[in-house]
């Protein structure tokens, strides 16, 4: 398996640009999260979707801040309009349907610059 | 909601030494699992080591331990006869038992290896 797959791996963009980051999980895990790293904050859990839907999207930071999953293999995080204080390494996650399993996947994250 | 800290931002120890990285968390619930992670430079999310709540026995992984006091909410790690290679930060990690919950890191701890 190729594990969770992030695009891009940086993105460098200016203020009020819209930018869309992509992730594909692993094959078969039906529970899917979005993660924000900073320096001071940590990994901050922004989103986390069970079988495509939304459950908890209380790390939100803002509406500038919009995720979708459209469907089992595919999920989005859009940031619209972005400004400096956005810039962090973003992280996609999976975790299997497995229960005995709670081991978290991540991918490779992307790098974000919002100048 | 469920909590983790981690007090201790940067640490550094002697290649061969032994150094404990500490945490602690805030929970009502009883049964969750405590869990640790590396993250190298190259940003890729490692599972060290997990620890089940209803298991008194401390969890080890090679030269991997963890302290697990239930009772206090702590949870640290101690890594013996410390390599250059466990240079990384290191992320302790909550996650409630059962149903498909979300998990929870602290800030990290970065962990410098000195030759």
């Amino acid at each position: 398996d190729a594990g969770v797959i992030q695009s891009p791996r940086h993105e460098v963009t200016e203020m009020g640009q819209e930018v869309t980051l992509r992730c594909k999980p692993i094959s078969g895990h039906n529970s899917l999260f979005w993660y924000r790293q900073t320096m001071m904050r940590g990994l901050e859990l922004l989103i986390y979707f069970n079988n495509n839907v939304p459950i908890d999207d209380s790390g939100m930071p803002e509406d500038r801040f919009s995720a979708k999953m459209p469907n089992a293999s595919f999920s989005t995080l859009k940031i619209q309009p972005s400004e400096p204080r956005d810039s962090a390494v973003y992280f996609c996650a999976s975790r299997p349907r497995d229960a005995t399993n709670e081991k978290l996947f991540f991918g490779s994250g992307t790098q974000l610059s919002v100048l | 909601a469920q909590t983790v800290t981690q007090s201790q931002p940067e640490m550094s120890v002697q290649e061969a030494e032994t150094v404990t990285l500490s945490c602690t968390y805030d929970t009502s619930e009883n049964n969750y699992y405590l869990f640790w992670y590396k993250q190298p430079p190259s940003r890729q999310m490692i599972l060290v080591i997990r620890q089940e709540a209803y298991k008194q026995q401390n969890a080890t992984e090679n030269r991997f331990s963890v302290n697990f006091q239930k009772a206090a909410k702590s949870f640290s790690l101690k890594i013996s006869d410390s390599q250059l290679g466990d240079t990384a930060m290191y992320f302790c990690a909550f996650l409630l038992w059962g149903g498909y919950q979300k998990v929870t890191f602290g800030t990290g701890t970065k962990l410098q290896v000195i030759p």
